[in-house]
């Protein structure tokens, strides 16, 4: 299976840039498309899909939000990070089956 | 607007079984594949199992760690999808989501509320 690793925590500012990573053990990229994708989860809710195919946003999701990335290597930023930003954060693959997720980042405040 | 409904979760006892349910309403349910999705507490997403629609013959997939002990299926005279789950263990404990896969995209589009599935005796 793919393996999606991502750091298990983050301690950011409100107002600042905070990127989270995704490191997945071997290509999830396509020559046309990379099929990884960012959900946003908060205590008590389902995931969100955030962005998709790495750095396109969903509808209706705010443009503070970004991601990047190709081949083995993913960012997700926030720019600039909000309250309402504190969740965690998953990535996903559609590659490879079975899908799979990384462990998740938790944005905690500092 | 889509809607996602997952009923069934409980209390179960090791070794027992349990019938999820998902209604769903706002879209065109026969053109999609549905999926659960479940998360363990205070642990990650882990993908489930998928049914695809009559046009892929309702195939079937599962992720290894439940395989024999699972069963997706889907009634599309009722925009439902349902998991049984059998030989329940303490490590099927978790919080079980119903979840459509996009047309266009392979992402997990929306989501349901979740029901929790606890398993102890």
């Amino acid at each position: 299976d793919t393996v999606l690793t991502q750091s298990p925590a983050l301690a950011v500012s409100l107002g600042q840039r905070v990127t989270i990573s995704c490191k997945a053990s071997e290509s999830v990229s396509s020559s046309s498309f990379s099929y990884i994708h960012w959900y946003q989860q908060k205590p008590g809710q389902q995931p969100k899909l955030l962005i998709y195919h790495a750095s396109n946003l969903e509808s209706g999701v705010p443009a503070r939000f970004s991601g990047s990335g190709s081949g083995t290597d993913f960012t997700l930023n926030i720019d600039p990070v909000e309250a309402d930003d504190i969740a965690t954060y998953f990535c996903q693959q559609s590659w490879n089956d079975p899908y799979t997720f990384g462990a998740g980042t938790k944005l905690e405040l500092k | 607007e889509v809607q996602i409904l997952e009923t069934g979760g409980g209390l179960v006892k090791p070794g027992g079984s349990l019938r999820l349910s998902c209604a769903t309403s706002g879209f065109n349910f026969n053109d999609y594949f549905m999926n659960w999705v479940r998360q363990a507490p205070g642990k990650g997403l882990e993908w489930v199992a998928q049914i695809r629609n009559k046009n892929y013959n309702y195939a079937t997939y599962y992720a290894e760690s439940l395989e024999g002990r699972v069963t997706i299926s889907r009634d599309d005279s009722k925009s439902s999808v349902y998991l049984q789950v059998s030989s329940l263990r303490a490590e099927d404990t978790a919080i079980y989501y119903c979840t459509r896969l996009g047309l266009w995209v392979p992402t997990f589009d929306y989501w349901g509320q979740g029901v929790m599935v606890t398993v102890s005796s």
